[in-house]
């Protein structure tokens, strides 16, 4: 069975444009979800999508924007880029919304902004 | 706010041994509990979790032993492999009424397997 897909692995950007990452979750979960790993610190929650529906949002600027499609793929936009977006941003999915269901992670997509 | 926390950025053991990862976290609401192991440039890989209603859960050479009263939980591996050189994460989840989705990272403990 397929894991989490992210592409692309790396993305290099200029301060003030704009990036899109995606990603395809495991086959049969409905439930995305984005994390921030910037140098030097942990995991940060940054959105979490449902059935096409944002479920949770992480304490982010609104230039961190994500949407999720009917096949339950999923894309994180990240709008007027500023140099600590700069960072290993990690999909993860899991079957539902239950308390109890695991989150499975992708291999991360690389932005660096210049 | 750190809410959970792993106070030893590193833990050096022989192979063979007992290797045990701690964690503590702040919030008594927190109701899951999950330890992941990750390599370089690669995702973070699901090991084992734990809900709040137990004390023990064990998988293979994989078990955490939840402390409610003291907010602590820890991941012992046994026995203790190279293969098992890696950063541990803990995580936890839940606010004590519904699904946030969130899950709440440590900053990892570095764990190296001497042969």
């Amino acid at each position: 069975e397929a894991g989490v897909t992210q592409s692309p692995t790396h993305l290099i950007k200029t301060r003030g444009q704009q990036a899109t990452l995606r990603c395809s979750p495991i086959s049969g979960h409905t439930s995305v979800y984005w994390y921030q790993q910037a140098l030097g610190l942990g995991l940060q929650f940054l959105l979490w999508y449902d059935e096409g529906e944002e479920r949770n949002r992480g304490n982010f600027p609104p230039r961190f924007s994500g949407r999720q499609f009917p096949n339950y793929s999923s894309e994180l936009n990240v709008n007027a880029l500023e140099l600590e977006d700069s960072a290993l941003y990690l999909c993860a999915s899991s079957p539902g919304q239950g308390w109890t269901d695991t989150q499975y992670f992708g291999p991360g997509t690389r932005l660096t902004v210049l | 706010d750190q809410q959970v926390k792993q106070n030893s950025p590193s833990l050096s053991v022989q192979e063979g041994r007992i290797s045990i990862l701690n964690c503590d976290y702040t919030n008594s609401m927190f109701d899951y509990f999950l330890w992941y192991k990750k390599y370089p440039a690669e995702g973070p890989t699901f090991l084992i979790s734990i809900s709040s209603i137990k004390d023990k859960n064990e998988d293979g050479r994989f078990t955490v032993f939840l402390n409610k009263s003291a907010k602590h939980l820890s991941l012992h591996i046994v026995p203790s492999q190279p293969g098992d050189s890696a950063v541990y994460f803990c995580a936890a989840s839940g606010d004590g009424s519904s699904n946030t989705g969130k899950l709440i990272f440590g900053q990892g403990t570095t764990l190296q397997v001497k042969p």
